[in-house]
């Protein structure tokens, strides 16, 4: 079975700095998918950005990058000049490709931004 | 963009009551998935339907049931409810066979509280 482990409960950060979250995973499969989902307090889930594993090139968006390790198994999320509304619970996610399972989640990192 | 929508948004009942929550995913996907999170946990997975019938199940109690119709809405039904039964619920849509993507797109939640 696949694990995703996130060991920082809680970040927390000054505005405008940066900050990154870290996510290690276990998986024998190869092809995958790896997500970082941004839960605000209005609580929906929202995706922030995703890296396909067969992908070698790191995934970006915005002021938001992922530095994906495929051989440690690592996938963290950089998060550039951050601003207030990047405070929110962040989950790492894994998905096999096939579809039935769903996404496996990390506990989720705490994320504060200071003023 | 049309999103998930769950119903309802919020539900009390009492211990050894039943609920029931509905989930209409996005137009055009072909599975629905159900979290349920508890305060302060990651989101577990309980039950996914592809097509209308069960594609896989996760840490769902036999307590609970869950079915997806020929309109491809879906609805957790919950019964004998415990005091640890209170949780968010989500559901989640996706197109299965989307490979390029893998990602779920999530509704806002139903907060399911027990008393």
């Amino acid at each position: 079975a696949q694990t995703v482990t996130q060991s920082q409960p809680e970040m927390s950060v000054q505005e405008a700095e940066t900050v990154t979250l870290s996510c290690t995973y276990d998986t024998s499969e190869s092809d995958y998918y790896l997500f970082w989902y941004k839960q605000p307090p209005s609580r929906q889930m929202i995706l922030v950005i995703r890296q396909e594993a067969y992908k070698q090139q790191n995934a970006t968006e915005n002021r938001f990058s992922v530095n994906f390790q495929k051989a440690a198994k690592s996938f963290s999320l950089k998060i550039s000049d951050s601003q207030l509304g990047d405070a929110a619970m962040y989950f790492c996610a894994y998905n096999s490709g096939g579809g039935a399972d769903g996404l496996t989640f990390g506990k989720g990192t705490h994320l504060i931004i200071q003023p | 963009a049309a999103g998930v929508i769950q119903s309802p948004r919020h539900l009390i009942k009492e211990k050894r009551e039943t609920a029931t929550l509905k989930c209409y995913p996005i137009p055009r996907h072909d599975t629905v998935y159900w979290y349920q999170q508890g305060p302060g946990q990651d989101p577990q997975f309980l039950i996914s339907f592809y097509e209308k019938m069960q594609s896989d199940k996760g840490s769902i109690p036999d307590r609970f049931s869950a079915q997806q119709f020929s309109d491809y809405h879906s609805e957790l039904n919950m019964s004998s409810l415990e005091l640890g039964d209170s949780a968010l619920y989500f559901c989640a849509s996706a197109q299965r066979w989307r490979k390029n993507t893998g990602e779920l797109f999530f509704g806002e939640g139903s907060r399911l509280t027990v008393l």
